[in-house]
């Protein structure tokens, strides 16, 4: 089934720094993609989707661009503030579910 | 306009009590979902509905849990004789097509 596949481990980073958080994914046919987002002791946020190919989802300065060469959906931003601290998690649908990666722990320390 | 909302945020409840978890999805969704979300599991789903039905409950770890939905809106999810391993939080979510917009959840402890 369809399945997606989170770089391992917390990231920690400076305010204003650059973010990329990996995540590949295995699917039949060209499923929407997502990344969703988690602050702390809240639920999940719809971050930014893509429909298809070499579509680029946006939001918030975050950017993630849907690469079926690469099977990769690679979230990133810019310059990050302390409040983008949060969990970060890449879906894909299928099977009558969201199947989600394992999640980013994003810390910024001002 | 409103969200999913989900009630309780928060539930404190001895081992072997029952308890139920309720949803409201955003008005006009077909379908819903249950997730669960403890420490070193990730989100793992549960049920999904598409109105009132459940085509699919594979999800459901024992037969402590249970979950309906009436009218094609507000579910509860039901967790009999609750055990320790049930400590999590229970996600819900709703849709029309492919994207699911979820609630705040409910924070279950049993003690």
């Amino acid at each position: 089934g369809n399945s997606v596949t989170q770089m391992e481990g917390p990231v920690t980073l400076s305010e204003e720094a650059f973010l990329t958080i990996n995540c590949t994914y295995t699917a039949t046919g060209y499923p929407s993609l997502f990344w969703y987002v988690q602050y702390p002791g809240e639920g999940l946020q719809l971050l930014l989707k893509a429909t298809k190919a070499d579509d680029k989802g946006s939001n918030k300065g975050f950017e993630a661009t849907y690469r079926k060469e690469t099977t990769s959906f690679h979230l990133e931003k810019g310059s990050v503030q302390v409040s983008d601290s949060a969990v970060y998690f890449c879906a894909l649908p299928g099977n009558n579910r969201l199947a989600f990666g394992k999640g980013n722990q994003v810390v910024v320390i001002p | 306009g409103a969200g999913v909302s989900q009630s309780p945020s928060n539930k404190v409840t001895e081992k072997g009590k029952d308890v139920e978890l309720r949803c409201d999805p955003i008005s006009g969704h077909t379908a819903l979902y249950w997730y669960r979300q403890s420490l070193g599991q990730g989100l793992e789903f549960l049920i999904y509905f598409q109105g009132n039905s459940a085509p699919d409950k594979s999800g459901l770890p024992s037969d402590r849990f249970s979950a309906e939905r009436t009218g094609g809106s507000v579910s509860t999810l039901t967790i009999q004789r609750t055990q320790q391993e049930d400590s999590a939080v229970y996600l819900c979510a709703s849709s029309t097509r492919e994207t699911q917009y979820f609630g705040p959840g409910t924070r279950l402890l049993v003690l």
